[in-house]
């Protein structure tokens, strides 16, 4: 009930493609969904993400795409660039009470020139 | 940098020395959390602090022991710890009632 699944482990893609992360969650209870990019050596950084009230949501290159009938929601990462190359995690929280997340267990991307 | 420090960076400790974390976060939240991030698994809470107090705590063995003196400083005690152990700690604070937490860099913490 409290698991957040990931997906892929690892991903390499070409300059200039599409990256999709994808991220399942169970306790329907959860009502907001963050993605936070971490570089080696930094602690991860809160980098888009989306209430369950909107199916979309876009900032930049980055988009989530959430499905809530079928409890997924996924980030796609538009024309990735070398800079994108780095670990993802999804995440999934209460907005209730002292926000407490359960995280995925990260997509480390390699954006290659 | 997102406004939350911690020290030391790397920690390379004994399983019978006694250390510790320090966190500092200049944001003005009140909410601060110590995470456990280890290889191939998801970030652990280990401990959650709002308005100074402990509210969660989830089963991290004793040999880890934390303090929060005021708002912006989280201190994590170890003693004893095990080479399991060994991870990168991360800190973050978010304002009670907001959605976003802000993470530290982390102290990469060895047991030998």
């Amino acid at each position: 009930q409290q698991q957040v699944k990931q997906s892929p482990q690892s991903l390499i893609v070409q300059k200039g493609g599409i990256s999709i992360i994808n991220c399942a969650y169970e306790n329907t209870a959860f009502d907001y969904f963050p993605w936070y990019q971490q570089f080696p050596g930094k602690g991860p950084a809160l980098l888009i993400a989306i209430r369950p009230d909107v199916s979309e949501k876009k900032e930049g290159r980055f988009t989530i795409s959430f499905n809530k009938s079928a409890k997924q929601f996924s980030l796609h990462i538009m024309d990735s660039q070398p800079g994108d190359s780095a670990t993802y995690f999804c995440a999934a929280s209460k907005t209730s009470g002292t926000y407490k997340y359960i995280f995925g267990t990260g997509t480390r991307l390699k954006v290659l020139a | 940098e997102t406004g939350v420090t911690q020290t030391p960076r790397h920690l390379v400790m004994g399983m019978t020395n006694k250390k510790s974390l320090k966190c500092e976060q200049h944001l003005g939240h009140n909410a601060m959390y110590w995470y456990k991030q280890s290889a191939k698994k998801p970030l652990e809470l280990m401990f959650v602090y709002s308005l100074e107090e402990r509210v969660e705590n989830n089963s991290v063995p004793s040999r880890f022991s934390p303090e929060c003196p005021n708002s912006s400083h989280l201190f994590l005690h170890l003693h004893t710890l095990q080479p399991e152990d060994s991870a990168l700690y991360l800190c973050a604070s978010s304002q009670d009632g907001g959605f976003e937490q802000y993470f530290g860099p982390g102290t990469r913490l060895t047991v030998t």
